[in-house]
């Protein structure tokens, strides 16, 4: 499968500061998929990413999918209490289809 | 309620014993997945289906673990000879149409084997 890197593991912001996870593949990827997991909760679908260049906007969060389609970041501004989780990205694998996901970002806000 | 449902959401069990957990998913979605997610770590796919047919099984996927859909609907994936490793929220996910499809993840079933 494709395997996806996701940079920082952790990131501690204060509440009104911006943050930003980034996902790196070695390999061109078809599509990449953002979820969101709150603490004690399940993965939460955001978003999907498949074309080039690809950028898409909810509300203060920011999604861009590479170029060459090797890496894919997720911005959010102005960051809120409620934003707190860890962010996966994710991407079909497989000879048919199942997802790979990366580690995960965690995110922690300080009010 | 319409989403993914999962039971038990919590099992505890002696290493050895065998446990069986079931997933209902979103009622029109033919597409079911298991996962499994360790503390601090990304969900790690295990085996998934499309209507009643396992289409394909993670290497993760030892002999103790089979996973069934009998009529397409709900799902059940059985652990059998528990060990202390398999301790870890089992999830599962449905969704609709072939691959490329968002996933509708349920709560999981957090199992502890001691």
């Amino acid at each position: 499968g494709q395997q996806v890197m996701q940079i920082p593991q952790y990131q501690h912001v204060q509440e009104g500061e911006d943050f930003t996870t980034y996902c790196n593949s070695s390999t061109t990827l078809s599509n990449i998929q953002w979820y969101k997991q709150r603490p004690g909760g399940h993965p939460v679908f955001l978003i999907q990413l498949v074309k080039s260049g690809e950028v898409k906007k909810q509300k203060r969060l920011t999604f861009q999918f590479g170029e060459a389609k090797k890496n894919s970041s997720l911005h959010i501004t102005a960051t809120q209490t409620t934003d707190v989780g860890t962010y996966f990205c994710a991407n079909y694998g497989g000879s048919q289809g199942n997802l790979i996901f990366g580690k995960g970002t965690k995110l922690s806000v300080k009010p | 309620d319409t989403g993914v449902s999962q039971n038990p959401r919590h099992k505890i069990t002696k290493r050895g014993q065998n446990v069986t957990f079931r997933c209902d998913p979103i009622s029109e979605h033919n597409r079911l997945y298991w996962y499994r997610q360790t503390l601090g770590q990304g969900p790690e796919f295990l085996t998934y289906f499309q209507n009643e047919a396992q289409l394909e099984k993670s290497r993760l996927l030892s002999d103790r673990f089979s996973a069934e859909r009998p009529k397409g609907s709900f799902s059940t994936l059985e652990i059998q000879r528990t060990e202390q490793g398999d301790s870890a929220m089992y999830l599962c996910a449905s969704s609709f149409g072939a691959r490329n499809y968002e996933q509708y993840f349920g709560p999981g079933t957090r199992l502890t084997v001691t």
